[in-house]
């Protein structure tokens, strides 16, 4: 199975930061990397799909890059809505993983 | 819309058996394949496995095989993910998740709510 890491497991930023998470996987997955964010108690929302692809409706200020076995999510200036999990997940192959999640906190 | 709306949360006693409801509304289920997404307490995301909506074809990851169950009655858009021999370490949120292909899992794009299950004696 291919493994995905994320780093930091969790950060504190202000809103208007920039703020980038890193993901890693175990192998090549090319750009099959999606990246999700969750709330609590809500479902997981899309944001990104193919490692760079903006989901329709996801706000400008949140782009993905990276190909190969390292990626990162980026928001370009933190918005108190933003505040939440944030979760990779390669979908190269079979059995599909998502990394641990990475919590943006407010500092 | 695109809408996955999922059947209630369920409490459940070990032993037992639970069928969890995923109706697709605003789209046509045939036209795009469905993941199924587990969420322990406090934990992150698993997945499941998923279903081609189109064949009906089941896939499922290590660890979901035998007491796990993916359907789907086109008949009323819906899909479902059946448990049997429900243990305490099945208590989670379970999600169905469409993806944006129909013959392959590639991006969850809309997700249910999730149905909160809970199994203790």
């Amino acid at each position: 199975d291919i493994q995905m890491t994320q780093s930091p497991s969790s950060l504190s930023a202000s809103v208007g930061d920039r703020v980038t998470i890193t993901c890693r996987a175990s192998q090549s997955i090319i750009t099959y990397l999606n990246w999700y964010q969750q709330k609590p108690g809500k479902a997981p929302k899309a944001l990104i799909f193919g490692a760079s692809s903006l989901q329709s409706g996801v706000p400008s200020r949140f782009s993905g890059s990276g190909s190969g076995t390292d990626f990162t999510l980026t928001i370009s200036s933190l918005l108190p809505e933003d505040f939440a999990t944030y979760y990779c997940q390669q979908t190269y192959s079979t059995p599909l993983t998502f990394g641990g999640g990475t919590k943006v906190e407010i500092k | 819309q695109v809408q996955l709306v999922q059947s209630g949360s369920e409490l459940k006693k070990p032993g037992a058996s639970v069928k969890i409801s995923c109706k697709a509304s605003g789209y046509t289920l045939t036209n795009y394949a469905l993941n199924w997404v587990r969420q322990a307490p406090g934990q992150g995301l698993e997945w499941m496995g998923w279903i081609n909506t189109n064949t009906g074809n089941p896939t499922y990851a290590q660890g979901f095989t035998g007491r796990f169950v993916f359907s789907l009655d086109t008949s009323v858009s819906t899909a479902y993910l059946h448990i049997t021999s429900l243990k305490a370490e099945d208590t989670a949120v379970y999600y169905c998740v469409r993806d944006r292909y129909s013959s392959s899992p590639y991006s969850g794009d809309y997700w249910g709510q999730g149905t909160l299950l809970t199994v203790s004696s």
